[in-house]
């Protein structure tokens, strides 16, 4: 049974503090992503990854960065955490080989910021 | 950033009510769309991939249809159960690179 995990399904931080969202996917899959959901506005993309040591911005990157240092783990990382960034965080993954990019999702990480 | 929008936002339907969905996206450029079904606590998961116009899948009571030349597509739900209530996504790729891009969600809620 393939597998996205992401490490938290539930996380509070202080403004100001640095946290670390980890995904792992057992698929051997290249691709990774980082969305954002919140009410109201669907699924955002933040960062994505075509490959190891690869990084494409998505739509919203703005107060995030990520890592790809192996090839089934995407970091996501928020340098400094604000109010703002208090929503529900999912990782996908999806094969490179893949025709119609189909993605698989991890459960999500409900991220408050205090 | 490609416009993917779906309606009605939220549905509260009772048991055994047939109910469907719009998911309205660009017409051009058009490679494929994508319906997921995202129950509370679950991960988001793929219900059909559609590609061409016209085309039509079915997965036991859920169906779904495309309109690639107007930039709709409609998910159906015959004989609505609890276990359908979850939020169904659409995602519309251009094929031109791997990313979707997500509609807003449509919220649905199957009360006995």
């Amino acid at each position: 049974d393939v597998k996205v995990t992401q490490s938290s399904r539930y996380l509070v931080k202080r403004t100001g503090e640095k946290v670390f969202l980890e995904c792992v996917q057992d698929m051997d899959h290249e691709n990774m992503f980082w969305y954002r959901q919140d009410p109201g506005l669907g699924l955002r993309l933040i960062y994505f990854s075509y490959d190891v040591k690869m990084k494409e911005k998505g739509d919203i990157p703005e107060g995030y960065s990520v890592s790809r240092e192996k090839k089934e783990r995407f970091s996501l990382i928020l340098e400094s955490a604000s109010t703002n960034q208090t929503s529900m965080y999912l990782c996908a993954s999806s094969p490179r080989t893949s025709v119609h990019n189909e993605q698989f999702f991890g459960p999500g990480t409900r991220l408050t910021v205090l | 950033i490609l416009n993917v929008e779906q309606s009605p936002q939220s549905l509260h339907v009772q048991e055994g009510d047939s109910t469907n969905f719009t998911c309205s996206f660009p017409s051009s450029n058009f490679y494929a769309l994508h319906w997921y079904r995202w129950e509370t606590a679950k991960s988001p998961e793929a219900l059909f991939v559609m590609t061409l116009n016209g085309d039509e899948k079915k997965k036991g009571r859920i169906s779904a249809t495309l309109n690639t030349k107007e930039g709709y597509s409609y998910l159906y739900i015959k004989g609505s159960q609890p276990e359908d209530s979850a939020t169904y996504l659409c995602a519309f790729n251009t094929g031109t690179a791997s990313k979707l891009t997500f509609g807003t969600g449509t919220r649905l809620q199957v009360t006995l």
